[in-house]
């Protein structure tokens, strides 16, 4: 009963080739998140969607994107990934309204680059 | 924007003991406040959240209390067992900041048999 999905579980790629990380949710939820982690670090927020309005941290290097075609899926894209974004990705989602117990996260995907 | 911070970064207790880690957040809008512990290779989960509205909150072992004027709520976890030991983040939450989750700097927790 996964209720905010990743695919896949670990992905390698190698330095400067594309590559798509996947989070798939069944809550409905309006809100879906990216964060990055690398070793020892707290999560980062990348970007968040609250419905079809994309959200872009300040800090997010040009090189991440995101899509999100449908209320359920939404994609991370990494354009030319170097050997600094070896990390763990999360995915979340949550309604969306303030004080609400429900920010979930997926089980995440662990990139390499080589 | 929001910044935070928790102490101790790493905390050591002999099980059976109590474990305290403090969160500073400087956002007076924030209004909403979570606790989450990550295990090893594992995703973040959500054990413990307090709203602005509320004080003190407890939960079987785990406690947290909110001082909304100095701008800090405290994870209390006692009776600590060998399973308590993994990484625990603070993470308020502001309207007035999007809707977003501001994760602290994490506390590594280690509970000794």
């Amino acid at each position: 009963d996964a209720m905010v999905i990743q695919n896949p579980r670990y992905q390698v790629t190698q330095f400067g080739k594309p590559v798509t990380l996947s989070c798939s949710q069944t809550l409905n939820h309006n809100v879906m998140y990216w964060y990055q982690q690398k070793s020892s670090q707290a999560p980062k927020l990348l970007f968040h969607y609250y419905d079809k309005d994309f959200n872009n941290e300040a800090d997010t290097p040009d090189n991440f994107q995101s899509r999100r075609p449908n209320t359920s899926f939404c994609f991370l894209d990494i354009r030319s990934p170097g050997l600094g974004d070896a990390a763990m990705y999360l995915c979340a989602t949550s309604r969306g309204s303030i004080g609400e117990k429900d920010e979930l996260f997926g089980q995440g995907t662990r990139l390499t680059v080589v | 924007g929001e910044n935070v911070e928790q102490h101790p970064s790493t905390l050591s207790v002999q099980e059976g003991d109590s474990a305290v880690i403090k969160c500073t957040y400087s956002d007076s809008a924030s209004n909403y406040f979570p606790w989450y512990k990550q295990e090893l290779g594992k995703r973040p989960q959500l054990i413990i959240d307090i709203r602005s509205n509320v004080g003190e909150k407890k939960d079987q072992r785990i406690a947290v209390t909110l001082n909304k004027t100095a701008k800090h709520f405290s994870l209390h976890i006692t009776e600590t067992q060998p399973e308590d030991s993994a990484v625990y983040f603070c993470a308020p939450k502001s309207g007035a900041a999007g809707n977003k989750l501001t994760f602290g700097g994490g506390t590594r927790v280690l509970v000794k048999p």
